[in-house]
């Protein structure tokens, strides 16, 4: 069965930063594309960022360009999110998934002063 | 950016009712279209993929159509254990973006 754990979540106050982590297990984890999505407390979803499976491509929606980074490591079946000068409405449960049929628990960070 | 709106926000029906839930994309994405379902504290699950494909596993009480801007979301009997919010998602043109969510209810 596809697994996906996130971690690294926490709090952290403005201008900070945080790198998420996703283990991948139960596919060939070099063979698909990966995404970050996040969802704010009590609101819906939102796309964050897309890796090709080589590494090659990159997508960030608007907000978190020149921001975030999006990584991974196929040889520890791993997928990154590195996130500098976060502010507060990056507040959210982030994601990982297999676009889109395998997605994590979730891991919460948390921006506040 | 693509905009995805849903309609209703949020319904109330009965055990055994026919649920329909619409979603229209700002522009055409043809049949790139997705279906999730999401309980209280959980990740989303995915139900239709490519507007009308029934995701491996889902119960076939739920069904999608549509093409171009305009798609329909279907639970054809609701079930008790259909409560939760609903989301579409368009995934044709980056930004990949969802719609605001409907929050299913049993009356």
């Amino acid at each position: 069965d596809v697994q996906l754990v996130e971690s690294g979540g926490g709090w952290v106050q403005p201008g900070e930063s945080l790198r998420l982590s996703c283990a991948a297990s139960g596919f060939t984890f070099s063979s698909d594309w990966m995404t970050w999505v996040r969802q704010a407390p009590g609101k819906g979803l939102e796309w964050v960022a897309n890796i090709k499976e080589d590494g090659s491509e990159k997508s960030y929606v608007d907000s978190v360009k020149g921001r975030f980074t999006i990584s991974r490591d196929n040889a520890k079946n791993s997928l990154y999110l590195q996130m500098n000068s976060l502010r507060v409405e990056d507040t959210a449960v982030y994601y990982c998934a297999r676009p889109w049929d395998s997605w994590g628990q979730g891991t919460l960070v948390t921006v506040s002063s | 950016d693509i905009q995805m709106t849903q309609s209703p926000s949020s319904l109330s029906a009965s055990v055994g009712e026919r649920v329909t839930i619409t979603c229209q994309a700002s522009q055409d994405i043809k049949y790139y279209l997705n279906w999730y379902q999401q309980k209280a504290g959980k990740a989303p699950n995915l139900l239709i993929y490519d507007a009308s494909n029934l995701e491996t596993g889902v119960p076939s009480r739920f069904s999608g159509s549509g093409f171009g801007t305009d798609f329909i979301f279907t639970i054809s009997s609701l079930q008790p254990e259909d409560i939760g919010t609903y989301y579409c998602q368009q995934n044709d043109n980056l930004p990949f973006t969802f719609g605001p969510g409907t929050k299913v209810e049993i009356k």
